[in-house]
C-alpha cells in the first residue's frame, strides 16, 4: 500500500495556460475525490468518481475545470485557461464505496496535494 | 445542509500537556460520521480518528480521543501528552450525503496547534 500519490507536487504556470494534475489512488479503493484548498481554509469538495463513473461534478468551480478517470484507476484534474484565483492546493483522496454514511470502514485517505501557483 | 464549525483559529500548548480542539456540527441526518485530520506544513491530510453517530463509546486512537456529545452536536478532539510533532493544522470533517451519488467530506476551517518545549 503506497498511499495516494499526486503529481506534480508543485506547479507554477502563467495565467491563461492549461494545467493537469494526476492522482493515483490506493490500489484497492474504488472511489476517488478531488478537493481544493486555499490558504487558511479547509478543503473544498470538487468532484468524485466511483470506478470510472463521475457521480458528482456539480461542485466543480467553473467549466474550466474537468476531471477524468478513464479506466477506474488513476484520475486527472485539468484546469483550462488558468486564472490567478485558481492558485491553491489540489488534493486527491480515495476510499472504498460506502456501506453506510456512518460506517467506519470507508475512511477517506488523502494524498500530499498538488500546489498550483498562477502568475 | 451539513456544516462544521471550528471556533479556535489557533491553540498553544506546552509539551506533555493535553489539549482539546473544539468542533461542532450541524446535520439533520440520523446516521453520520465525524473525522479528524491533521495537516502538517507539508500539506498531506493525515487521518487521525473517526466517530460514528451510533457508536456508544468515544473513539480513541493512541494519544487521540474524541469527546463526542451527540445532544450538543460536538465532537472535540483531545490530544494527550502533546509532542512537538503535533504542531500542525487540525480539521474536523463530516460525511455529507450527495443523494444517489454517495457521500463526500465537508471540512471546518481548521485550528492551528502550536506545541512549544
Amino acid at each position: 500500500d503506497t498511499g495516494v500519490s499526486q503529481d506534480p507536487r508543485h506547479k507554477i504556470t502563467k495565467r491563461g495556460q492549461n494545467v493537469t494534475f494526476r492522482c493515483d489512488p490506493i490500489s484497492e479503493h474504488n472511489r476517488l475525490y478531488w478537493y481544493r484548498q486555499t490558504l487558511g481554509q479547509g478543503p473544498e469538495f470538487l468532484t468524485y468518481f466511483q470506478n470510472e463513473a463521475q457521480l458528482e461534478k456539480s461542485r466543480l468551480l467553473s467549466d474550466r475545470f474537468s476531471a477524468e478517470r478513464p479506466k477506474g484507476s488513476f484520475s486527472t484534474l485539468e484546469i483550462q485557461r488558468t486564472e490567478q484565483g485558481d492558485s491553491a492546493m489540489y488534493l486527491c483522496a480515495s476510499s472504498w464505496k460506502d456501506r453506510a454514511v456512518g460506517s467506519s470502514g470507508n475512511t477517506i485517505y488523502f494524498g500530499e496535494g498538488s500546489w498550483l501557483t498562477v502568475v | 445542509a451539513q456544516k462544521i464549525t471550528q471556533t479556535q483559529p489557533g491553540m498553544f500548548v506546552q509539551e506533555k500537556e493535553a489539549v482539546t480542539l473544539d468542533c461542532t456540527y450541524d446535520t439533520s441526518d440520523q446516521s453520520y460520521g465525524l473525522f479528524w485530520y491533521k495537516q502538517p506544513s507539508s500539506g498531506e491530510m493525515i487521518f487521525l480518528i473517526y466517530q460514528g453517530s451510533y457508536d456508544e463509546q468515544n473513539a480513541t486512537e493512541g494519544r487521540y480521543s474524541l469527546n463526542f456529545q451527540k445532544a450538543r452536536k460536538s465532537a472535540n478532539l483531545v490530544i494527550s501528552a502533546s509532542q512537538l510533532g503535533d504542531s500542525a493544522m487540525y480539521f474536523c470533517a463530516m460525511r455529507e450525503g450527495l443523494g444517489q451519488a454517495g457521500t463526500a467530506l465537508i471540512f471546518g476551517k481548521g485550528t492551528t496547534l502550536s506545541v512549544s518545549s
